[in-house]
């Protein structure tokens, strides 16, 4: 089953602004992970948040985490066409032996030169 | 480190014929997943492993589709016989430990069955 869905689905921006997208989860989680799929390609780890973070930075990336909405945010500033990719957030619900992370559906960003 | 290596990269074959799909983790990583992508369903778990022993297999579709682990640097994906609706990009991923660990992706297996 799904436990994050992001919105948009899809979003297409012109080089230089800045994209936001965001995740929301249904349970409980111990962190957070946020994958970039380029077209053809295996996903690619971004960035992780605990559950006892709120904000988290990586370069041009910016994490929020806000677990009483039970929601995420990423923000890519600066967009560069590279960016152009598909973006998925992942959760960690894991409780007892189960141990697995759920994925949203993505959301596909395009970004125009 | 190589990263996670997948093979083949792509697979043609006729419904009902068997299809092996291969994965070596990275080295030193204790939990090897293997994932099916479609555009109708997204990113689907189908079953992982830790140290080699099946812990979730509820992914698995049916009967037709098993995963093996003979060691901590190989596995298996087998789907016998094929079906059309089968068709997908197969991924392994493995990372230091199952939950909230980061999991690293190989480039995938593009199956299809015609």
């Amino acid at each position: 089953s799904q436990q994050g869905e992001e919105d948009p689905q899809a979003l297409s921006i012109q080089e230089g602004e800045n994209a936001t997208m965001n995740c929301s989860y249904k349970t409980s989680i111990n962190n957070l992970q946020w994958y970039r799929q380029n077209s053809g390609r295996g996903l690619v780890h971004l960035i992780l948040i605990r559950s006892n973070e709120r904000e988290k930075h990586s370069g041009r990336l910016r994490v929020t985490l806000d677990t009483s909405k039970k929601s995420s945010s990423l923000l890519i500033t600066a967009s560069r066409a590279a960016d152009t990719a598909s973006y998925f957030c992942a959760t960690d619900a894991s409780a007892g032996n189960n141990r697995k992370l759920i994925w949203g559906l993505g959301t596909s960003l395009a970004v125009n030169p | 480190d190589a990263g996670v290596i997948q093979s083949p990269r792509h697979e043609v074959t006729e419904m009902g014929q068997e299809v092996t799909l291969r994965c070596k983790p990275i080295s030193g990583h204790n939990s090897l997943f293997w994932y099916r992508q479609t555009m109708m369903r997204g990113l689907e778990l189908l079953i992982y492993f830790n140290n080699n022993v099946p812990i979730d297999d509820s992914g698995m579709p049916e009967d037709r589709f098993s995963a093996k682990m003979p060691n901590a640097s190989f596995s298996t994906l087998k789907i016998q016989p094929s079906e059309p609706r089968d068709s997908a990009v197969y991924f392994c991923a493995s990372s230091l430990g199952s939950g909230g660990y980061t999991q690293y992706f190989g480039p995938g297996t593009r199956l299809t069955v015609l």
